[in-house]
């Protein structure tokens, strides 16, 4: 059963630095998530992504985050200049197109923690 | 903006025992998803029922049912023959239907424990 893979699963690193978070989402999936999760606290959306560009993102995804497809496959989350509270599971998730496209599968999660 | 409560923090249940997890949420909407994620203690999210709001049947996936009451805003879950396996933490979420790629929303999370 085809899934939606993360790396790496966990990295450590430190206050002011560049992280990349990777995920290859389902192979005939064409909507993609970045989700969070602080421990002990609910899962919240970052952002969506479909045809090559955000079509939401919440009021957490500031200026510090981005993502990018960069090729056929890869599905990334850029934190430019990590801060403490960014130590958190972050979730990649991707959803079909037409009448399916309303479900989404998530990956197994990259724990982040920033020292 | 849509939100999502789910009151209880806890339960527990009796191996092969039913259990109901709740779910309410708040919205303007008259067509949207709900969904039930399990969250065992690897962290990954696994999705268990899914339900439309237009159908008024309630969803089924073998020992996992919902029972849907669109006027009252409620979803709630139901684990019948409760197995170790289900020991998670259970979270409800809505996305609205209309909006290509649109954000799932989460509530708090139930932590269920099965006791053998």
């Amino acid at each position: 059963e085809p899934e939606v893979t993360q790396t790496p699963s966990h990295q450590v690193t430190q206050m002011g630095q560049e992280v990349i978070l990777r995920c290859v989402p389902i192979s005939n999936h064409l909507y993609f998530y970045w989700y969070r999760q602080i421990l002990g606290q609910k899962v919240e959306f970052l952002v969506s992504f479909y045809n090559n560009e955000i079509s939401e993102k919440s009021e957490i995804f500031d200026d510090q985050f981005s993502v990018e497809r960069p090729d056929g496959s890869n599905f990334t989350l850029k934190i430019r200049s990590t801060k403490l509270e960014d130590s958190a599971m972050y979730f990649c998730a991707s959803s079909a197109s037409g009448v399916y496209q309303e479900t989404q599968y998530f990956g197994p999660g990259t724990r982040l923690l920033v020292l | 903006a849509q939100t999502v409560t789910q009151s209880q923090p806890e339960m527990s249940v009796q191996e092969a025992e039913t259990v109901t997890l709740s779910c309410t949420y708040d919205t303007s909407e008259s067509d949207y998803y709900l969904f039930w994620y399990k969250q065992p203690p690897s962290r990954q999210m696994i999705l268990v029922i899914r339900q439309e709001a237009y159908k008024q049947q309630n969803a089924t996936e073998n020992r996992f049912s919902v029972n849907f009451q669109k006027a009252a805003k409620s979803f709630s879950l139901k684990i019948s023959d409760s197995q170790l396996g289900d020991a998670a933490m259970y979270f409800c979420a809505y996305r609205s239907r209309g909006t290509s790629g649109s954000r799932l929303t989460f509530g708090e999370g139930t932590q269920l424990t099965v006791n053998p």
